[in-house]
């Protein structure tokens, strides 16, 4: 079973440009995650989707984050303007229904740095 | 809220020792626990769960034991290698928020030789 695709792996930008993240999850996992992890910290969750429709974006910072999920499979999580504070690695995952009992899988990550 | 705390790290061992890593929670309702583990440059792996209390959840030579009555999870292993060399996080899941996990901080965990 192929896992969770995330692209690009490393990016840099400078403060103010805007960035675009891409995750394709495992195929028939209905919940897509995406959680941002500052150097040293755990993970801290930006939006869940269902399908194509947003569960949770209580934590996202809608005036610069954005994501959509628009055929209910791949999502893309955009940035912008980009601040220094955003450089951290962002991890999608996805589950089945059953999450609460077995867990996520994720990307790799992709690592953002801002200069 | 629901919430994680790991034991601080970064943690050393020489390879052959037993490790420990403690994780206590506070959550409302009934959670599922977890330990994530994440090598270098990659992302989370699940290591091991257990989703009612007194289960113990195995693999890889770790093991963690859900305690209700002390909110615990500790991951143990008797005998660490170098390759264990990664970061640990314990998260945890309730079906009360739509299956989110919530994670704590990470311990490092680095056998040497």
């Amino acid at each position: 079973e192929a896992g969770v695709a995330q692209s690009p792996r490393y990016k840099i930008i400078e403060k103010r440009q805007s960035v675009a993240f891409w995750c394709n999850p495992i195929s028939g996992h209905a919940t897509l995650y995406w959680y941002q992890q500052i150097l040293g910290q755990g993970p801290k969750l930006l939006i869940q989707f269902q399908n194509n429709g947003v569960v949770d974006d209580s934590q996202l910072p809608k005036d610069r984050f954005s994501a959509e999920r628009l055929k209910g499979v791949d999502s893309t999580l955009k940035i912008q303007p980009a601040k220094l504070e955003d450089s951290a690695v962002y991890l999608c995952a996805s589950s089945s229904p059953s999450a609460s009992v077995y867990g996520y899988t994720f990307g790799s990550g992709t690592r953002l740095t801002v200069v | 809220g629901n919430s994680v705390t790991q034991m601080e790290g970064p943690v050393t061992l020489s390879e052959e020792a037993f490790l420990t890593i403690n994780c206590t929670y506070t959550a409302t309702g009934y959670p599922s626990l977890f330990w994530y583990v994440q090598y270098p440059g990659e992302g989370l792996q699940l290591l091991l769960k257990a989703t009612k209390a007194d289960d113990k959840g195995s693999n890889k030579g770790f093991e963690a034991t859900y305690r209700k009555e002390t909110t615990s999870f500790h991951l143990e292993k008797g005998s660490v290698q170098v390759s264990d060399s990664a970061v640990y996080f314990c998260a945890l899941s309730t079906n009360t928020n739509a299956g989110k996990s919530t994670f704590g901080d990470g311990t490092t965990l680095t056998v040497k030789p």
